[in-house]
């Protein structure tokens, strides 16, 4: 099984709003990623977590602020976006970070709209 | 700095027809480096992935790839394509250090 869940599958909020994404993985997997996607474009790497810290924060604004709570769960907390931060986000997991044959597993992504 | 080039941004082919895509990178140190797809609608899958050995590589759906570290290329290729084919393919580079830079993307539409 190579699951990886998101919830929520579609997001809309405002400029001063709280939420949250949620990505969940159940394969044992100890390295975590959050990627955000534009139409059209590829996936960017924003934050990786390993064994449950922070390891790479790609210089994200800090409006955006994960949270890794234990090895199977990996949230996004999210608070005053702004309408360019309107994404799909997109939450992957591998085995271990950084060691060579590892090979990262995406979830379906939440489609986030910033009004 | 690492990077990843895809030369072809939008290909589009008849059923039946071969596909090669191409891809390549820059990075001083080892690559693991994989092609993804994007159906409409749907998440990243992978569809193959290079780490070392053969360089050549056999994947989901019929799809290959390979590796030239002479000329730092991992192209994907099949031999003959359907209609649901037509999605978005990227290839990827991952280091050791835990980055991973993917290309543009490349938009193949088959025609039926």
């Amino acid at each position: 099984d190579t699951e990886v869940t998101q919830t929520p599958k579609h997001l809309v909020m405002g400029m001063t709003n709280k939420k949250s994404l949620k990505c969940e993985q159940h394969m044992g997997h100890r390295a975590m990623y959050w990627y955000k996607q534009k139409a059209k474009k590829p996936p960017e790497l924003m934050f990786v977590y390993s064994y449950e810290k922070l390891s790479i924060n790609e210089s994200v604004p800090s409006r955006f602020s994960p949270e890794c709570p234990n090895s199977s769960l990996l949230n996004l907390h999210l608070h005053a976006l702004q309408p360019e931060d309107s994404a799909l986000y997109l939450c992957a997991s591998s085995q271990v970070r950084g060691v060579t044959e590892d090979t990262q597993y995406f979830g379906p992504g939440t489609r986030l709209t910033v009004l | 700095a690492q990077s990843v080039s895809q030369h072809n941004h939008h290909v589009i082919l008849s059923e039946a027809a071969s596909l090669e895509l191409g891809c390549n990178y820059s990075y001083g140190g080892t690559v693991n480096l994989f092609w993804y797809v994007q159906y409409p609608g749907q998440h990243l899958q992978l569809l193959l992935k290079y780490f070392s050995g053969d360089p050549l590589v056999k994947g989901i759906k019929g799809f290959e790839a390979e590796f030239i570290k002479s000329k730092f290329s991992f192209n994907l290729r099949k031999p003959s394509v359907q209609w649901s084919d037509t999605a978005e393919y990227f290839c990827a580079l991952f280091t050791n250090a835990g980055k991973s830079t993917f290309g543009d993307g490349t938009t193949l539409t088959v025609k039926p």
